[in-house]
């Protein structure tokens, strides 16, 4: 079973709508989460680091439920410039130090 | 200030023979960590460097693979004999902490723009 696993998608979406990204992990002992975007031919970006009280970042709003080992990202009033790949990470802190795990992506493409 | 900078940003070769990769992470970063990201796929985890050891090289796909880090800042990844299913991109990111742990931007890795390595 793949650590950090997501819905690849694609999700076309028009401008103005609001869509939702799923992402579960499997590791329970994991720590911290984080979404990342990647352009096409690009390298990922940090969009957002996930809290368990949950938090947002104007349009975007990420959400933590350890009892069900999933993360979520939301992201309202989408804009053309929203288009990419959305990265799934999971960082499970061990003796040895951290171990990141990525997930393989979920694309999006927002639509005129 | 400076982020995480690679080279060369492409790289193409003949199977058989040797590519050496470098990354210049962060000022200050002590955390230094290299992927490698095949077309439509996701980032696979290679090796961790904490300061100058590697105390996580469960991700080297082969003993081809080998990996340097000297002075705490720039790091090699070396490929020997390389194969065509090496082709990909090889992507080098850092963080402020890694072994010590820590919170939220201090763990924040950032991406370098990756080598696009093409293996003939």
């Amino acid at each position: 079973r793949k650590e950090v696993e997501q819905d690849p998608g694609p999700f076309n979406v028009p401008e103005g709508a609001t869509v939702a990204f799923n992402c579960t992990y499997s590791n329970s002992a994991s720590q911290s989460f984080f979404w990342y975007r990647q352009d096409c031919r690009k390298e990922p970006k940090l969009l957002m680091s996930v809290y368990s009280s949950g938090n947002e970042d104007g349009r975007f709003t990420a959400q933590l439920n350890r009892a069900s080992q999933y993360i979520s990202l939301l992201i309202r009033d989408s804009k053309l410039s929203d288009s990419a790949t959305y990265l799934c990470v999971v960082n499970l802190r061990s003796r040895t130090g951290n171990q990141f795990y990525f997930g393989t992506g979920t694309s999006l493409t927002v639509i005129p | 200030g400076a982020g995480v900078s690679q080279s060369p940003s492409n790289k193409v070769t003949e199977k058989g023979k040797d590519v050496e990769l470098r990354c210049d992470p962060i000022s200050g970063h002590t955390a230094l960590y290299w992927y490698r990201q095949s077309l439509g796929q996701g980032l696979e985890f290679l090796i961790y460097f904490q300061g100058n050891s590697a105390p996580d090289k469960s991700g080297l796909p082969s003993d081809r693979f080998s990996a340097e880090r000297t002075g705490g800042s720039v790091s090699t990844l070396t490929i020997q004999r390389t194969q065509q299913e090496d082709s990909a991109v090889y992507l080098c990111a850092s963080s402020l902490v890694g072994l010590a742990g820590g919170r939220g931007e201090q763990e924040t890795q950032y991406f370098g723009p990756g080598t696009r390595l093409l293996v003939l």
